[in-house]
């Protein structure tokens, strides 16, 4: 199984929409969990990090933790075209320094105007 | 206030060649990180280095890669004799401190083709 596992899509959403991102995770002691949004040919962004469950809202952006069932979420309210990039779900392994991310393969989001 | 820099952008290579990848961290930062993103992968932890020290080198592939970072000059990631499966993105990342992931900065990444 593998430690951080996405699905590639395309994820496709009409524009307004709400756009569903998932990350399942294979290490029950993590305890750090970011999600980062790349435009193609660009730097991965950080854009929400989640450490306790529950949900963590900013802005548009709804990042969602269950560590019981190991998965995080993140919704993206009112979708804009210009949200449209690879989607990338980054956690700390228990076993790994906490400067170590271990990224899934990413979800690309394509929102339709 | 530049953020992380990398170079060059795009870099060819024959194989059996060397190739030097470049990353200057953010002012401020004196904690370096190297990833590598093959093709349909995620990106993968290589190496993490404070100046002049490497502080974990567990991602690194066992031979012909090395990384340093000086007390003076960019950290260098550097591929010797290379293949063509050493084709992929590889990004620099910095922070002010260790494990610092909320000040974590990625640059723009090297592109490296092996023909």
């Amino acid at each position: 199984q593998k430690e951080v596992e996405q699905n590639s899509g395309p994820l496709s959403v009409p524009e307004g929409a709400i756009a569903s991102l998932n990350c399942t995770y294979s290490d029950r002691g993590s305890q750090s969990f970011f999600w980062y949004r790349q435009y193609s040919g660009k730097s991965p962004e950080l854009i929400m990090s989640i450490y306790s469950n529950g949900d963590k809202e900013d802005g548009r952006f709804t990042a969602q933790l269950n560590k019981a069932s190991q998965y995080v979420s993140l919704l993206i309210r009112d979708s804009q075209p210009s949200d449209s990039a690879t989607y990338l779900c980054a956690v700390v392994l228990s076993g790994a320094g906490s400067y170590q991310l271990t990224f899934g393969k990413g979800t690309k989001l394509s929102v339709i105007p | 206030n530049a953020g992380v820099m990398q170079n060059p952008r795009h870099l060819v290579r024959r194989r059996g060649q060397e190739a030097r990848l470049r990353c200057s961290p953010m002012k401020g930062h004196s904690h370096v990180y190297w990833y590598r993103q093959l093709p349909e992968e995620g990106l993968k932890f290589m190496v993490y280095l404070q100046k002049e020290n490497i502080i974990d080198e567990s991602g690194m592939p066992k031979e012909r890669f090395s990384a340093e970072f000086p007390k003076e000059g960019p950290s260098i990631l550097r591929i010797q004799q290379v293949v063509r499966g050493d084709s992929a993105a590889y990004f620099c990342a910095s922070s002010p401190a260790r494990g610092d992931n909320e000040k974590l900065f990625f640059g723009s990444g090297t592109q490296l083709s092996v023909l």
